[in-house]
């Protein structure tokens, strides 16, 4: 069993580009969870998909924010164009039938 | 909606001293409880769990957790600190009757002095 795979681990870039964070639940599961850690707001659930259906997207801080499940072994999250405010750790997760929330190793995003 | 307290940001022990974290949770309904740590530059893993079985829930690493409910409670404790403890913990709340969607509290750093 890998685990959750993310990547980047680290992505740099400046204001205005845009920024794709991807994402490799554990095979088998069939929820995905996106997160934000932040000092000041500490971890945020962004948005939420079972069975590559979103389900709860109401953390989502902006239309700039926008998230996809394509098929059951990969997701994305873009953010267009980014912010200083959007630098974070955003942490990836998958869930199986009665198991508890894997999370991957996230990535560190610095927007200058 | 639910919601998690975990008291104190910073707690701070000796080595082979007693570990103990507080979380208080608020929810409508039967709630599963969850604790995570986090060590630098890694990912969330989970800990223990509690799923309304045992009210005294054992995890990984000689922790466990006890589920209070008149207290709300869901406090993390250890007997005896080990420097390889130390690391942000954090306490997470899911309502309802699957183990879907997480509220995290806003986490304890745990300092093992030697």
């Amino acid at each position: 069993d890998a685990g959750v795979i993310q990547s980047p681990r680290h992505e740099v870039t400046e204001m205005g580009q845009e920024v794709t964070l991807r994402c490799k639940p554990i095979s088998g599961h069939d929820y995905l969870f996106w997160y934000r850690q932040t000092m000041m707001r500490g971890l945020e659930l962004l948005i939420y998909f079972n069975n590559n259906v979103p389900i709860d997207d109401s953390g989502m801080p902006e239309d700039r924010f926008s998230a996809k499940m394509p098929n059951a072994s990969f997701s994305t999250l873009k953010i267009q164009p980014s912010e200083p405010r959007d630098s974070a750790v955003y942490f990836c997760a998958s869930l199986g039938f009665g198991q508890p929330q894997h999370f991957g190793d996230g990535t560190r995003l610095s927007i200058l | 909606a639910q919601s998690v307290t975990q008291l104190g940001s910073h707690v701070s022990v000796s080595e082979g001293a007693l570990v103990l974290l507080r979380c208080n949770y608020s929810s409508s309904v039967p709630p599963y409880l969850f604790w995570y740590v986090q060590y630098p530059n890694q990912g969330l893993q989970l800990l223990l769990k509690y799923t309304s079985a045992a009210t005294l829930v054992k995890g990984i690493n000689g922790f466990e957790a006890e589920f209070k409910k008149s207290e709300t409670s869901f406090h993390l404790t250890k007997p005896s600190a080990h420097m390889s403890d130390a690391a942000e913990y954090f306490c997470a709340v899911s309502e309802g009757t699957s183990y879907g969607k997480l509220t995290f509290g806003q986490g304890t750093i745990l300092t093992v002095h030697p």
